[in-house]
């Protein structure tokens, strides 16, 4: 499809246990961003590609979360030993890369609603 | 202060009401500025990008104002379909930076 993609839409799991959400960005877009969202709550930053780098990380809540981005393309956001503040709706979107001027529109995908129970 | 700001709400406002919602960001040097709508449990998508010569798209009017670090977003003749999440969006320092989001503002209008 032509939009930004996320799986799996809906993730139950276990508190302790490990969880992987992937992203595939709209085709030619080089920057990346992965945001999560409590219910009723603002987008909270996680992290930003641009290319397979991330110049930005300085949102990742503790050490358990990890991103990380190959080929410029996929991005994988990974929260292990998962607690349940973590349950949250974790958003990813894709825009051409930042300008100096004009900026860039950034898509979203569905995102992935997790629930750690 | 924070990086983008903006009044949570809700504003609760009669169909056929005007009304304004302000953002203020703290970057001068910001280039690009944008309002994203977020429907309830639906991911956010690009309302209107937001021009220095201020822009309109139908009942929708945005403002930016370099000087004092606000931009605006006006909606004339409301809808029951514009009930919603607007969010404020700053390319707050140019080049390869992420786009910043504030909070939101939640609207409903009310029949």
């Amino acid at each position: 499809g032509a939009g930004v993609s996320q799986s799996p839409s809906n993730k139950v799991t276990e508190k302790g246990k490990d969880v992987e959400l992937r992203c595939d960005p709209i085709s030619g877009h080089t920057a990346l961003y992965w945001y999560r969202q409590s219910l009723g709550q603002g987008l909270e930053f996680l992290i930003y590609f641009q290319g397979n780098s991330a110049p930005d990380k300085s949102g990742l809540p503790s050490d358990r979360f990890s991103a990380e981005r190959t080929g410029g393309s996929v991005s994988t956001l990974t929260i292990q030993r998962t607690q349940q503040e973590d349950s949250a709706v974790y958003l990813c979107a894709s825009s051409l890369p930042g300008v100096f001027t004009g900026g860039t529109e950034a898509f979203f995908g569905q995102g992935t609603r997790l629930t750690v129970v | 202060r924070k990086e983008v700001e903006q009044d949570p709400g809700p504003f609760n406002v009669p169909e056929g009401a005007t009304v304004a919602f302000n953002c203020t960001y703290s970057n001068s040097a910001s280039q690009s500025f944008f309002w994203y709508r977020q429907d309830c449990r639906k991911e956010p998508k690009l309302l209107m990008s937001v021009y220095s010569s201020g822009n309109e798209d139908g009942r929708f009017t945005a403002q930016l104002n370099r000087a004092s670090q606000y931009i605006s977003l006006l909606i004339r003749d409301s809808k029951l379909s514009d009930s919603a999440t607007y969010l404020c969006v700053v390319n707050m320092y140019p080049g390869n930076t992420p786009l910043v989001f504030g909070k939101g503002t939640r609207l409903s209008v009310i029949a």
